[in-house]
């Protein structure tokens, strides 16, 4: 079984800094997607970026970056410029590979409420 | 496009009542999940579809909960006599079977059992 583990259940930042999230996971899978999905108070979650564990180059999304440690089993998520609207909850989300004609659940973490303040 | 869309958004059950939440996927999607998420918590995978095929199952937490997909397209997660315990919000997601992974959430439905 899969563990997503995230370790700080609340933070803050103010506008046009820089903040990162912590996750990491346990799992005995070499391929796997990892994720982080936003969550406004409106509860639709939202991808905000991705990653393929074969992949060593680091998944940027426009401020959003990732810090993939594979062997350490490490996913941490760098928001640059913060805005306003970053506010939300961010959950890191762990799949098993997907093969065709197939399909795999995510498994998630317990979020990390974020506040952008003025 | 149209996203996915759950209905309805809230419902209150009194304890033992029975409820039936939807789920309309985003159009052409062939995998459909449906997630719990109880307060302050991050989502638990409940059940997965594959067209009308349910294909995993293994999350729903007892046999009060059953879902159904009969055409391929709407589901429905359907829970018998309502406890307190099943409060939460239900989330239902869809995605392409294409190699990709990404999974497309709908707004939930905000259950609370009285």
């Amino acid at each position: 079984a899969q563990t997503v583990t995230q370790s700080q259940p609340e933070m803050s930042v103010q506008e046009a800094e820089t903040v990162t999230l912590s996750c990491t996971y346990d799992t005995s899978e070499n391929n796997y997607y990892l994720f982080w999905y936003k969550q406004p108070p409106s509860r639709q979650m939202i991808l905000v970026i991705r990653q393929e564990a074969y992949k060593q180059q680091n998944a940027t999304e426009n401020r959003f970056s990732v810090n993939f440690q594979k062997a350490a089993k490490s996913f941490s998520l760098k928001i640059s410029d913060s805005q306003l609207g970053d506010t939300a909850m961010y959950f890191c989300a762990f799949m098993k590979h997907v093969r065709v004609n197939s399909g795999y659940a995510l498994n998630f973490g317990k979020g990390t409420s974020l506040l952008v303040t003025p | 496009g149209a996203g996915v869309s759950q209905s309805p958004r809230y419902k209150v059950a009194k304890r033992g009542q029975d409820v039936a939440l939807r789920c309309d996927p985003i159009s052409g999607h062939v995998s459909l999940f449906w997630y719990q998420q109880a307060l302050g918590q991050g989502p638990e995978f409940l059940t997965y579809f594959q067209n009308e095929a349910q294909l995993d199952k293994s999350g729903l937490p007892s046999d009060r909960f059953f879902a159904e997909r009969p055409e391929g397209s709407v589901s429905t997660l359907k829970i018998q006599r309502t406890q307190q315990e099943d409060s939460a919000v239900y989330l239902c997601a869809s995605s392409t079977i294409s190699g990709t992974s990404e999974q497309y959430f709908g707004p939930g439905t905000r259950l609370t059992v009285t």
